[in-house]
């Protein structure tokens, strides 16, 4: 069984600090990890995924990952945060094409 | 390429009624699964079909159903609506290539209030 917890509800940061989103994963096999962003009435979009490909990986908009199997994480960062980051973030973990599993969600706060 | 489609976006109904929700996935992409979110349980997986069949699913009660067409378009149907199926259900479409690293593409949701 595959499971994600996202270990901070919500983070604050301020504009041009960095975001640091912290997630921890469970699976019995090697899974594909994906964070997704959500802004307010929107539809969820692809940040990053990882594929075992690289353990770190770069998304969109300056965010990367880094996998990290002996700790089972796959926490999110970004040099420096803009106003528009503002979201909530989710991690997510699919060990079957088709189905994934959520973490609780990640509300980012960024402070002008 | 057009994205994932959802209709209707917005729904309103009553305890007892039956809804039911389409889903075009994006052009090419043969599997199509759906989410519930609510603020309480966060977004939790209900089915995924392929193929016009239904390949995996998630723990919600049979008032919970869904078909997929030829064309790989989806529906998804609640009979019997209760208070608690309020919530926003999202689609996703994926190529399905096979294995875990298949990337789900996302709609915006149809946003459903039960009164």
């Amino acid at each position: 069984a595959q499971s994600v917890t996202q270990l901070d509800s919500h983070v604050s940061v301020s504009e041009g600090t960095p975001v640091l989103l912290r997630c921890n994963y469970s699976s019995s096999y090697s899974p594909s990890l994906f964070w997704y962003v959500q802004h307010p009435n929107k539809g969820l979009q692809l940040l990053l995924k990882y594929t075992s490909a690289a353990t770190l990986v770069k998304g969109i908009n300056g965010f990367e990952a880094e996998f990290k199997k002996s700790e089972t994480s796959f926490h999110l960062t970004k040099p420096s945060a803009h106003m528009s980051d503002a979201a909530e973030y989710f991690c997510v973990v699919s060990e079957d094409a088709g189905k994934s599993t959520f973490g609780d969600g990640t509300t980012l706060t960024v402070k002008p | 390429k057009a994205g994932v489609t959802q209709t209707p976006r917005y729904l309103i109904k009553t305890r007892g009624q039956q809804v039911t929700l389409s889903c075009s996935p994006i052009s090419g992409h043969r599997s199509v699964s759906w989410y519930q979110q609510t603020p309480g349980q966060g977004l939790q997986f209900l089915f995924e079909y392929f193929s016009e069949t239904q390949r995996n699913k998630g723990n919600f009660p049979g008032r919970f159903s869904g078909r997929q067409f030829s064309n790989s378009r989806s529906e998804m149907n609640v009979s019997t609506l209760e208070l608690g199926d309020s919530a926003l259900y999202l689609c996703a479409s994926s190529l399905s290539q096979g294995g875990s690293t298949d990337t789900q593409y996302f709609g915006p949701g149809t946003r459903l209030t039960v009164l």
